[in-house]
């Protein structure tokens, strides 16, 4: 069965763009989360989403937007990107709101 | 906000050596998580805990979830090459909001074997 899966898997910006990335839950799983890593350092909270719906947001600037689809799909926005933002953007997924969560292989942004 | 303090940051061992490592927090948590992250990919998940003071193994790796509900052991018996990487603690947190748990992460311990 596959796993969690993410595209792009890099991602070149430039200061001020914006960027989506994607990203697949393991089939049947219904909730979606997305994290940001910056180099050496664990994971961070941005969103995650149930059903279509917010169900609960880390302290990121409103900057960042995600949505959920009726597949159960996510895609997650950066507007106004900052060097700052450079980082591995990595996608979780969980049967339902549950905590156990099973991650993707993420997508690494760098902005220049 | 609440924190996961990981110890220790690195470990540098021989193969075949045990490996232990914690987590710890001050604050009470339900779900103890482990996962294991090589370079340029996403965290695995080794074992999940759910109830205070259980113990429970995954092959070579046993993890303890502690009976306070603030701390939680990883052990690893017999290290092997491929045991290189960095593992993370991981337990669902509260939003500012009160919303869906994210998690909260520690900041990994660096596992590096020597030869």
């Amino acid at each position: 069965d596959a796993g969690v899966t993410q595209s792009p898997t890099h991602l070149i910006k430039t200061r001020g763009q914006q960027v989506t990335l994607r990203c697949s839950p393991i089939s049947g799983h219904k909730s979606v989360s997305w994290y940001q890593q910056v180099l050496g350092q664990g994971p961070q909270f941005i969103f995650q989403y149930y059903e279509k719906e917010e169900r609960g947001r880390g302290n990121f600037p409103d900057r960042f937007s995600a949505r959920q689809f009726p597949n159960y799909s996510s895609e997650l926005n950066v507007n106004a990107l900052l060097l700052g933002d450079s980082a591995l953007y990595l996608c979780a997924s969980s049967l339902l709101t549950e905590e156990t969560q099973y991650f993707g292989p993420g997508t690494r942004l760098l902005v220049l | 906000g609440q924190q996961l303090n990981q110890s220790p940051q690195s470990m540098f061992i021989q193969e075949g050596e045990d490996v232990s490592m914690n987590c710890t927090s001050s604050s009470i948590f339900n779900t103890w998580l482990w996962y294991k992250q090589d370079p340029g990919e996403g965290p695995v998940l080794l074992i999940a805990l759910y109830k205070a003071g259980e113990l429970t193994s995954n092959g070579r790796l046993t993890a303890q979830f502690g009976i306070t509900r603030k701390d939680s052991f990883l052990n690893i018996s017999a290290s092997i090459p491929s045991d290189v990487g960095i593992y993370f603690c991981a337990a669902p947190g509260r939003g500012s909001g009160g919303g869906a748990d994210g998690l909260t992460f520690g900041k990994g311990t660096h596992l590096i074997i020597q030869p």
